[in-house]
């Protein structure tokens, strides 16, 4: 069972640079999310999706575009990639919202120079 | 606003020497308080889900407690494997879960 898979692991833009970071799970979770970590600081929510077709922003959307064409992809679109977007993006999914655990990917590791 | 504190930053023990990472939080309408464990390079792992004050979980050298204001992950005889990154969690209304910046354990053998 693979749970969480994103790619790439590392990436490096470089300014006004666009790409596309792929998530997709297999364990037929409706909720998806995406989190950025940086250094000192607690996750932050990009973006997350309830189910197919249903995006909405998290806490922190600016710079970031989201889609939900299936069940099990979730990727995060940045668009014109800024030094502020260097940081290490997790995809997590769960089956339910409010009470349920989320499962994690293994990052995706970003530098913008 | 909801936050989440977690203290201290940093911790170093003795494998052996037992301790307590502290999470405090403010949050309206707590729906959970969660525990997770980041290993270096890879995405966090669940640990436990605590609901109401009063509450206890256990697992191996691990345990976890839940107060109206804050949760201790205690760890007893902690070993090296237990070196990592613990997180605190709260979700409250919404979709959102609000992480702390994390507790980075080191235990020494």
């Amino acid at each position: 069972n693979a749970g969480v898979t994103q790619t790439p692991k590392f990436r490096i833009l470089k300014i006004g640079q666009s790409m596309t970071l792929q998530c997709t799970q297999d364990m037929n979770h409706n909720y998806m999310y995406w989190y950025r970590q940086d250094p000192g600081m607690g996750l932050k929510l990009i973006y997350y999706s309830v189910g197919a077709g249903i995006t909405d922003k998290g806490e922190v959307p600016n710079g970031y575009n989201v889609s939900r064409s299936t069940t099990e992809d979730f990727p995060l679109r940045l668009e014109l990639a800024a030094p502020s977007q260097t940081s290490v993006y997790f995809c997590a999914s769960s089956y339910g919202s409010t009470n349920e655990k989320l499962f994690f990917g293994s990052g995706t590791q970003l530098s913008v120079l | 606003e909801d936050q989440v504190t977690q203290s201290p930053e940093a911790l170093r023990l003795q494998e052996g020497e037992s301790s307590s990472l502290n999470c405090s939080y403010t949050v309206s309408g707590l729906r959970g308080l969660f525990w997770y464990r980041q290993d270096p390079g890879k995405g966090p792992e669940f640990l436990f889900t605590l609901y109401s004050a009063g509450e206890e979980k256990e697992k191996e050298r691990l345990k976890a407690t839940l107060t109206k204001k804050e949760s201790f992950l205690h760890i007893t005889a902690p070993k090296p494997e237990d070196s990592a990154t613990y997180l605190c969690a709260v979700r409250a209304k919404g979709y959102d879960m609000r992480f702390g910046a994390g507790t980075r354990l080191t235990v020494k053998p």
